[in-house]
């Protein structure tokens, strides 16, 4: 069964771009009809839907983030990445990476802190 | 953006009891809705899809129905480990919106 794991730097520096990956594990990140997105949530709040790639590498953000978003695959490691810039306090959340319209299955989640 | 709305936003309930959320959407989603479970301090984690189709492992006492822009999540007899936090979704338009979540706790 495919598996995602979320990876990359705890914290962060105001101004400063967060850059995370996510492996899948179980199954070809190209194969099936499948897109990956990426989700957000703040300590204590919801569930906010950064964007997604295609197995294609067509891909779709959410215009609340799109100035400062991009998804990005590569096929031959099995992941896709997100890099999101100019940071803020506000951009602090746990980031989930997950598959489909479904988001289904989700990684485990990994906290991404902003602070000089 | 498609706003979805949750009610009630959290609910205190017995063991046993029947437990019912409710999803609006601002337009029609044309029954692209999910529920999403999430106990405290894990992801969450997909329940139902299509508004009623249970995914596989999942207990028979959660169900989904609705149609159109009216959605319902219902744990027919609550148990202790469903203590969480469940979120309705929609994936029928772009940018894919969750609920704010309904917070379910045992009384």
């Amino acid at each position: 069964q495919v598996q995602l794991q979320e990876s990359g730097p705890g914290l962060v520096k105001p101004s400063q771009t967060l850059s995370l990956t996510c492996t899948v594990s179980g199954g070809s990140i190209s194969s099936g009809n499948y897109y990956w997105s990426w989700i957000r949530q703040p300590a204590g709040k919801g569930l906010e839907w950064i964007g997604r790639i295609y197995s294609s590498g067509g891909t779709n953000y959410n215009p609340s983030l799109k100035s400062r978003v991009t998804i990005s695959l590569d096929t031959s490691k099995n992941q896709f990445s997100l890099k999101l810039s100019s940071v803020t306090a506000a951009d602090t959340a746990v980031y989930y990476c997950t598959r489909g319209g479904r988001f289904d299955p989700w990684g485990q989640g990994t906290l991404v802190s902003v602070s000089s | 953006d498609i706003q979805l709305t949750q009610s009630p936003s959290s609910l205190s309930a017995s063991v046993g009891d029947r437990v019912t959320i409710t999803c609006q959407a601002s337009q029609d989603i044309h029954n692209n809705l999910n529920w999403h479970q999430q106990k405290p301090g894990k992801a969450p984690k997909l329940l139902i899809h299509d508004v009623s189709n249970l995914e596989r492992g999942v207990p028979s006492r959660f169900s989904g129905s609705g149609s159109g822009t009216d959605f319902t999540f219902t744990i027919s007899s609550l148990q202790p480990e469903d203590i969480a936090t469940y979120y309705c979704q929609q994936y029928d338009n772009l940018p894919f919106t969750f609920g704010p979540g309904t917070k379910v706790e045992i009384k």
